[in-house]
């Protein structure tokens, strides 16, 4: 099965530097890479996503980098704020029968500070 | 945009009972619902996919006697903990498949808190 390797588990960064994590995965058969922010107690938040046949993608200070190859996909956040300060989760997704199936990474707690 | 429902948010019961946690998918319907389980500090794992009219397919390592899972209807799909111990406190929430493809079908509910005392 598909297994997804993120890093770094915490990250800490002043508040206007950037932030990136990193996830790599292992099923060259996955074609969906979500990243989910996930604030205490509450479900996984849809931050951003980019399928297979892109490279990369962008929404205002996130941006979401995929090399198929290398099989690993990276999550960059701009000009932080305090209140990105959260968990964040890449995961990945097969279609066919796995469709709709979601293996998540381990997780990165990410501290802006002001 | 679709929307899962997800019942209790919270539940708080005693060794030894069952606890039955429900996902209902409000405006569209769900042939495949998918029931993931987080720990505190920990990142969510799939327990099991369940698939309306059929039975369930459980991940490696989940015991299907003690999480049963029914999928009755296509807006509908349940999860029972059957005899609740201390360690199966956890956060569970669950999926659904969007067939009209919002999301890329990927719609959460918002998650039951399962405390077992």
């Amino acid at each position: 099965g598909e297994n997804v390797e993120q890093h770094p588990s915490t990250l800490s960064v002043q508040e206007g530097d950037s932030a990136v994590i990193k996830c790599t995965y292992s099923d060259s058969a996955s074609n969906y890479f979500p990243w989910y922010k996930q604030e205490l107690g509450k479900r996984p938040q849809l931050i951003i996503d980019i399928r297979s046949n892109v490279g990369e993608k962008k929404d205002q200070r996130i941006a979401v980098t995929l090399n198929k190859t290398a099989k690993h996909f990276s999550l960059h956040i701009t000009e932080t704020q305090p209140e990105d300060s959260a968990v964040y989760f890449c995961a990945a997704s097969a279609g066919g029968t796995s469709y709709g199936k979601l293996t998540f990474g381990q997780g990165t707690i990410l501290t802006v500070h002001p | 945009g679709a929307v899962v429902s997800q019942h209790p948010s919270w539940v708080i019961c005693k060794s030894g009972t069952s606890v039955k946690i429900e996902c209902r998918s409000l405006d569209f319907q769900a042939t495949t619902m998918f029931w993931y389980r987080q720990f505190p500090k920990q990142s969510l794992m799939l327990m099991a996919t369940s698939n309306e009219g059929s039975k369930a397919t459980y991940e490696q390592g989940v015991e299907k006697d003690k999480f049963l899972i029914n999928h009755a209807s296509l807006t509908l799909s349940t999860l029972t903990v059957t005899s609740a111990h201390p360690e199966d406190s956890s956060f569970y929430i669950c999926s659904a498949t969007d067939p009209t493809g919002a999301n890329y079908g990927y719609t959460f509910g918002s998650g039951t808190r399962l405390t077992v005392v």
